[in-house]
């Protein structure tokens, strides 16, 4: 079975731009969650969707947004690039009866220039 | 709020040496806890997690991880590391039942040296 995929693997941006950050995860999976981890630092939670639903929020600004598909995928905005947006976006899938178990995918590295 | 402390953000060992990776965490209500693995350019790999019954988890390729509750504490540990150990590891905590958010720690680099 194919794991959590991500696309793109890189992108580069310059400040000011926009950009769209996207994740399909493992079939069967209805739970997504978005990390950031920048450079030298452990991922920090952005946003988790359940069923289409926003069930959790971490502390970014409203730039980051968010959004699931009916078949479970995801998407993650963010508006207004700052450079210290610059960091591997992670994305990561899970079942509701998994114990919170998560399975990532191999993330997008952002560079904002 | 939950948070996580990696004790050391750099372990340089040798081949064949064993290793401990410290973690604490701080929770007020029960946790899971987890350690995730992460190779150079790659995305996070699930070592091993602690949810509920015998405070011993071990992974199939030799780490195991002991949860003490009084020192909140889920250090990990492995008798003999090879080279191929070489990589990032982070602990992680979520709550019971409630978001599936995990915790991260800072994430400690373990270096195994010839």
């Amino acid at each position: 079975d194919a794991g959590v995929t991500q696309s793109p693997t890189h992108l580069i941006k310059t400040r000011g731009q926009q950009v769209t950050l996207r994740c399909s995860p493992i079939s069967g999976h209805k739970s997504v969650s978005w990390y950031q981890q920048v450079l030298g630092q452990g991922p920090q939670f952005i946003f988790q969707y359940y069923e289409k639903e926003e069930r959790g929020r971490g502390n970014f600004p409203d730039r980051f947004s968010a959004r699931q598909f009916p078949n479970y995928s995801s998407e993650l905005n963010v508006n207004a690039l700052l450079l210290g947006d610059s960091a591997l976006y992670l994305c990561a899938s899970t079942t509701r009866s998994s114990y919170n178990e998560q399975f990532f995918g191999p993330g997008t590295r952002l560079t904002v220039l | 709020a939950q948070s996580v402390t990696q004790l050391d953000s750099q372990v340089p060992v040798f081949e064949e040496a064993p290793v401990e990776l410290r973690c604490n965490y701080s929770s007020s209500v029960s946790v899971y806890l987890f350690w995730y693995v992460q190779y150079p350019n790659q995305g996070l790999q699930l070592l091993l997690k602690y949810l509920s019954g015998s405070t011993l988890v071990e992974s199939i390729n030799g780490f195991e991880a002991e949860f003490n509750k009084s020192q909140t504490s889920f250090h990990l540990r492995k008798p003999s590391v090879h080279i191929s150990d070489t990589a990032e590891y982070f602990c992680a905590v979520s709550d019971w039942g409630g978001s599936e958010k995990l915790v991260f720690g800072k994430g400690t680099k373990l270096t195994v040296n010839p």
